[in-house]
């Protein structure tokens, strides 16, 4: 197994563009997640999913979007660039065991914009 | 406010020792709580999960506490070694939402020096 992977790996974009993502997972997980990590501030939730098909926001969604059209992949959109969105992403997955949920991270994508 | 806060001064320690990190939280009252291991430039990599109603949890060499009552959870890693260097990070979910929507602490860096 992959398990879950991110491309790219790294990107710079120039302000106002756009761009999308790319997370998927092949170990079959009902939810998905994208998380930014800034300096001193952790990982921040920014969308989730719990199934194909259902995707809610987190704690900061604004300026990204995403869609969940089947269980592998979850894209993430940044629908005009903001050098606020100077980050690194992580997508993770996780399955419900017990009502607790372990996350699996992929290894991450840098994101620079100028 | 809810809050999730780890030391964020690294933690400095002589190879052998007992590493002791700690994780604090307010206005949660989690289900479980989870500590996870990111070395530069990669994902988080799952260690540990404790649920509420348990007081202590081990696997080899690391041991969590969990203190509903202190709100707070303590990771120790005994017999420390160079390769425990890392960040480690703890995060917690909401009330039973079964959502998989985890809240992380910012981490703290943990230095072992040989």
């Amino acid at each position: 197994n992959a398990g879950v992977t991110q491309t790219p790996k790294f990107q710079v974009l120039k302000t106002g563009q756009s761009m999308t993502l790319q997370c998927a997972q092949d170990m079959n997980h009902e939810y998905m997640s994208w998380y930014r990590q800034d300096p001193g501030m952790g990982l921040r939730l920014i969308h989730y999913s719990v199934g194909a098909g259902i995707t809610d926001q987190g704690e900061v969604p604004n300026g990204y979007n995403v869609s969940r059209s089947t269980t592998e992949d979850f894209p993430l959109r940044l629908l005009s660039a903001a050098p606020s969105q100077t980050s690194v992403y992580f997508c993770a997955s996780s399955y419900s065991h017990k009502g607790s949920h372990e996350q699996y991270f992929g290894p991450g994508t840098r994101l620079t914009v100028t | 406010s809810q809050k999730i806060e780890q030391n964020s001064e690294a933690l400095n320690i002589q190879e052998g020792k007992t590493a002791t990190l700690t994780c604090n939280y307010t206005n949660y009252s989690p289900a479980y709580l989870q500590w996870y291991r990111q070395d530069p430039g990669r994902g988080p990599v799952f260690l540990l999960l404790i649920r509420e109603n348990e007081k202590e949890k081990r696997k080899e060499r690391l041991k969590v506490t969990f203190d509903t009552t202190l709100k707070q959870s303590l990771f120790h890693i005994t017999a420390s070694q160079p390769a425990d260097s890392a960040t480690y990070l703890c995060a917690l979910d909401r009330i039973s939402s079964n959502t998989g929507k985890l809240i992380f602490g910012q981490g703290t860096t943990l230095q072992v020096k040989p």
